[in-house]
C-alpha cells in the first residue's frame, strides 16, 4: 500500500526567497511517478511538476524543481524566487491507492504556502 | 486551464435531499475520478471510471453513487444528503495510464444543513 507524508502543514516565505516543501512516500514499486499539485484558493488544482522514478535527473519547470532521493523515498519541491501567485496548498501525490490498485492518486495532507510581501 | 467543468460550484441543501453533482470534460479522456476533500484539505478518492459503463469505488467509503453513460460526463449522486457529506468534491480526468497527469475541475463545495 502506498502512503504519502507531508510533514509541514504550513510554510511561510518572503517574496523572492526560496522555499522547500518536503514529501516522503512509501511504495514497494520500483518504477513509478511522483507529482506535486498546487491548489490556489478557490481555484482549480493544477500540476506543478512530475518526476519519473527511473530518471536520475531531477525534474525542473521554470522556478520549480524537485530533489528526488529514491533510496530515501523523498521527493521535495523547491520554489525559487517566490512570487505572490505561488501562495496555495501544495500536495505531493503518488499514482495508486493507499488500499491497493493502480488508479487514482494518493495525496499527502498538503502544505499551505504563505508568501509574505 | 483544463477543460473540465463542475456544477454547481456551491450548494447548500437540507438533510434528506437528493443531489447530483455534475462533472464534464471535453478532452475525450477515458479515465475520470471523484475525490472528496475534507475541511482539513485532505483528499481521498471515492469513485473512478475507466470509461463508459465502468465505475469503481475508491479507498474512502462513500454513500454516493456515480454513473458513466457518456465519455465526457461523470455525475455523482447522493440519494439522501446528511451533514456528514459536507465537503468539497473534486472531479478529475486523465488520458490513460496511472502515471498520466490528472486534470481537475474547480470543485463543488457542498454544505448540508
Amino acid at each position: 500500500a502506498q502512503t504519502v507524508t507531508q510533514s509541514q502543514p504550513e510554510m511561510s516565505v518572503q517574496e523572492a526567497e526560496t522555499v522547500t516543501l518536503s514529501c516522503t512516500y512509501d511504495t514497494s514499486e520500483s518504477d513509478y511517478y511522483l507529482f506535486w499539485y498546487k491548489q490556489p484558493p478557490s481555484r482549480q488544482m493544477i500540476l506543478v511538476i512530475r518526476q519519473e522514478a527511473y530518471k536520475q535527473q531531477n525534474a525542473t519547470e521554470n522556478r520549480f524543481s524537485v530533489n528526488f532521493q529514491k533510496a530515501a523515498k523523498s521527493f521535495s519541491l523547491k520554489i525559487s524566487d517566490s512570487q505572490l501567485g505561488d501562495a496555495a496548498m501544495y500536495f505531493c501525490a503518488y499514482p495508486g491507492r493507499s488500499g491497493g490498485g493502480a488508479d487514482g492518486l494518493t495525496f499527502g495532507k498538503g502544505t499551505h504556502l504563505i508568501i509574505q510581501p | 486551464e483544463a477543460d473540465i467543468y463542475q456544477t454547481p460550484r456551491y450548494l447548500v441543501i437540507g438533510t434528506g435531499k437528493k443531489i447530483t453533482l455534475e462533472c464534464s470534460q471535453t478532452m475525450g479522456h477515458d479515465k475520470m475520478y471523484w475525490y472528496q476533500q475534507d475541511p482539513g484539505m485532505e483528499l481521498h478518492l471515492i469513485h473512478y471510471s475507466y470509461g463508459v459503463n465502468s465505475t469503481e469505488k475508491g479507498d474512502l467509503s462513500s454513500e454516493s453513487t456515480v454513473s458513466r453513460i457518456r465519455t465526457e460526463h461523470f455525475p455523482l449522486t447522493l440519494e439522501s444528503a446528511r451533514p456528514s457529506h459536507t465537503s468539497q468534491y473534486l472531479c478529475a480526468s486523465s488520458e490513460g495510464p496511472a502515471q498520466e497527469t490528472q486534470y481537475f475541475g474547480p470543485g463543488t463545495r457542498l454544505l448540508v444543513l
